[in-house]
C-alpha cells in the first residue's frame, strides 16, 4: 500500500547542514513535498517537487529525488534556529488526490 | 498573501457532543480538504470536496463525519458526537488544481473530554 517513511529525529549544529531524508512506496507519486510545522502551527509547504525532476533548489533548501529508490530528501544549508521544528515528507498519487504523509522528522538544532 | 483561515483555533466539548469546525479556504480555490493528526502521529487524509460533492474520503470519514460548503465560502467540518478518539487537530486545505500545491491552514484542535 501507500507509505512514507522517514526517520523521527534529528540533531544537527547551528551552520551546518541538515538533511532530513525520506522513502515512499508507491512508484506513481505525482508530486513531492516537504512541509514544516513549528510548534503550535499548522503545516506550511517549504517545496515541493515533480516527479519527472531530479533536483529542486530554492535559497537555504535543496530537494533531491531518487526515483529509482524511491528517496527524497531535504537539505538545510547554514541550519539556523529557526529552522527547529517538524518536517514532513509528504506524496501524492498520481491517480487520486489525496496527500500521504510520513510521521515528520523532528529537527533539533544545537548551538 | 492569500491563506486558508480556521476556527475555533480550539475547541474543548464534552463527548457525545455536536462540534462544527470551520474553515474559509483561499478564494479562488476549488478542491478543499480535511486532514487530522492525532497528537505524536502522523497527518491523516480525511476527506476531499470538489465541485460540491464528496471526491474521496478515507476510512475514518465514517457516518459520524460530514462535510459542507454552505455559502462559497465556508468549508465545514461537523462531527455528529464526538469520542475521546476524535480528539486531535484538524487541519483544512485547499488547492486550484487535484494535484500539485495545497496549502494548509494552521489547525483546531479538538480535545473531547
Amino acid at each position: 500500500g501507500e507509505d512514507v517513511e522517514q526517520s523521527l529525529f534529528l540533531s544537527v549544529r547551528e551552520g551546518d547542514s541538515s538533511v532530513i531524508n525520506c522513502t515512499y512506496t508507491d512508484s506513481s507519486s505525482t508530486y513531492l513535498y516537504w512541509y514544516k510545522q513549528e510548534p503550535g502551527a499548522g503545516l506550511q509547504l517549504l517545496t515541493y517537487i515533480f516527479s519527472n525532476m531530479d533536483m529542486k533548489q530554492d535559497q537555504r533548501l535543496t530537494v533531491l529525488l531518487n526515483k529509482k529508490d524511491k528517496h527524497l530528501s531535504l537539505r538545510i544549508a547554514d541550519t539556523q534556529t529557526g529552522d527547529s521544528a517538524i518536517y514532513f515528507c509528504a506524496e501524492t498519487m498520481n491517480r487520486d488526490d489525496k496527500i500521504i504523509f510520513g510521521k515528520g522528522t523532528r529537527l533539533h538544532i544545537l548551538p | 498573501e492569500p491563506e486558508v483561515t480556521q476556527t475555533p483555533s480550539h475547541q474543548v466539548t464534552q463527548m457525545g457532543q455536536e462540534v462544527i469546525l470551520r474553515c474559509v479556504p483561499i478564494s479562488n480555490h476549488l478542491y478543499f480538504y480535511w486532514y487530522r493528526q492525532i497528537l505524536g502521529q502522523k497527518v491523516e487524509f480525511l476527506v476531499s470536496f470538489y465541485n460540491n460533492e464528496i471526491s474521496e474520503k478515507s476510512e475514518i470519514f465514517d457516518d459520524q463525519f460530514s462535510v459542507e460548503r454552505p455559502d462559497g465560502s465556508n468549508f465545514t467540518l461537523k462531527i455528529r458526537s464526538t469520542k475521546l478518539e476524535d480528539s486531535a487537530m484538524y487541519f483544512c486545505a485547499s488547492g486550484r488544481a487535484s494535484v500539485g500545491e495545497l496549502f494548509f491552514g494552521e489547525g483546531s484542535r479538538l480535545t473531547v473530554l
